[in-house]
C-alpha cells in the first residue's frame, strides 16, 4: 500500500538551512503537501506542489520534487528559532480516494 | 476570520463514559475530517464526511461515532468502547473531499483518562 517516510529528527544551527526529506511509494499522487505543527497546536499548511512540478519557492521555503526517486524535500533558508516544530509531508490523489497519506513527521530542533 | 474551532482544548474522560468533541468551521467547506495523533506517529483518520448527512469510516473508526447534520459542524463522540482514547484529536476541513484539496486544521483537543 501507500507509504510516506520521514526521518524523526533533524538538528540544525540557527541561521543555517534546514532540509527535511520525505520519500513516498505511490507515484500516482497529484499533490504533495508540507505542514508545520507547533507544540500543542494543530497543523498549519506551509506549501504544496503539484506532481508535474520540480520545484516551488515561497520566501524562505523551497520544495524540491524528484518523481523518479519518489523523493520530496523542504528547504528552510536562514532557520530561526520560530521554525522549531514538527514538519509533516503528505500525499494527495486526484481520484475517488479522499485520503491524504501522512508521514510520521520530522521534529526540527534549532541549536543556538 | 475564517477557520476551524475545536472545543474543548482539554478533556478528561472517566471509565465507561462517552465524551463528545466539538468541531465547527466557517470556511464553507464541504468536507470535514477527524484524525487521531499519538506521540511520534503521523495522523490516523477516524472518520470523514464529504457532504452534509453523509460520513465514512476511516482507518480507526472503532469506538468512535460522528454526525454531520450541518455543513459547519462535525462532532466526534469517543465512546466507552474505545479502550485507549488518550490522544490528541484534530479536526480538519477541505473545500471538497479530494486529495488535491489542502486540508485546514483546528488547534486540537487533548483527551485524557481520569
Amino acid at each position: 500500500g501507500e507509504d510516506v517516510e520521514q526521518s524523526l529528527f533533524l538538528s540544525v544551527r540557527e541561521g543555517d538551512s534546514s532540509v527535511i526529506n520525505c520519500t513516498y511509494t505511490d507515484s500516482s499522487s497529484t499533490y504533495l503537501y508540507w505542514y508545520k505543527q507547533e507544540p500543542g497546536a494543530g497543523l498549519q499548511l506551509l506549501t504544496y506542489i503539484f506532481s508535474n512540478m520540480d520545484m516551488k519557492q515561497d520566501q524562505r521555503l523551497t520544495v524540491l520534487l524528484n518523481k523518479k526517486d519518489k523523493h520530496l524535500s523542504l528547504r528552510i533558508a536562514d532557520t530561526q528559532t520560530g521554525d522549531s516544530a514538527i514538519y509533516f509531508c503528505a500525499e494527495g490523489f486526484m481520484d475517488s480516494n479522499y485520503q491524504l497519506i501522512w508521514g510520521a513527521g520530522t521534529k526540527l530542533i534549532i541549536k543556538p | 476570520d475564517g477557520g476551524i474551532t475545536q472545543s474543548p482544548k482539554y478533556l478528561f474522560r472517566k471509565e465507561g463514559q462517552n465524551v463528545t468533541l466539538s468541531c465547527e468551521q466557517n470556511l464553507n467547506h464541504d468536507a470535514m475530517y477527524w484524525y487521531r495523533q499519538d506521540p511520534g506517529q503521523g495522523l490516523r483518520l477516524i472518520y470523514y464526511s464529504q457532504i452534509v448527512n453523509d460520513f465514512q469510516k476511516g482507518d480507526i473508526a472503532e469506538g468512535y461515532s460522528v454526525s454531520r447534520e450541518k455543513k459547519e459542524s462535525f462532532p466526534l463522540t469517543v465512546t466507552s468502547a474505545q479502550k485507549n482514547p488518550t490522544a490528541f484529536y484534530l479536526c480538519a476541513s477541505s473545500m471538497e473531499g479530494w486529495g488535491n484539496q489542502p486540508q485546514h486544521f483546528g488547534d486540537g483537543t487533548r483527551l485524557s483518562i481520569l
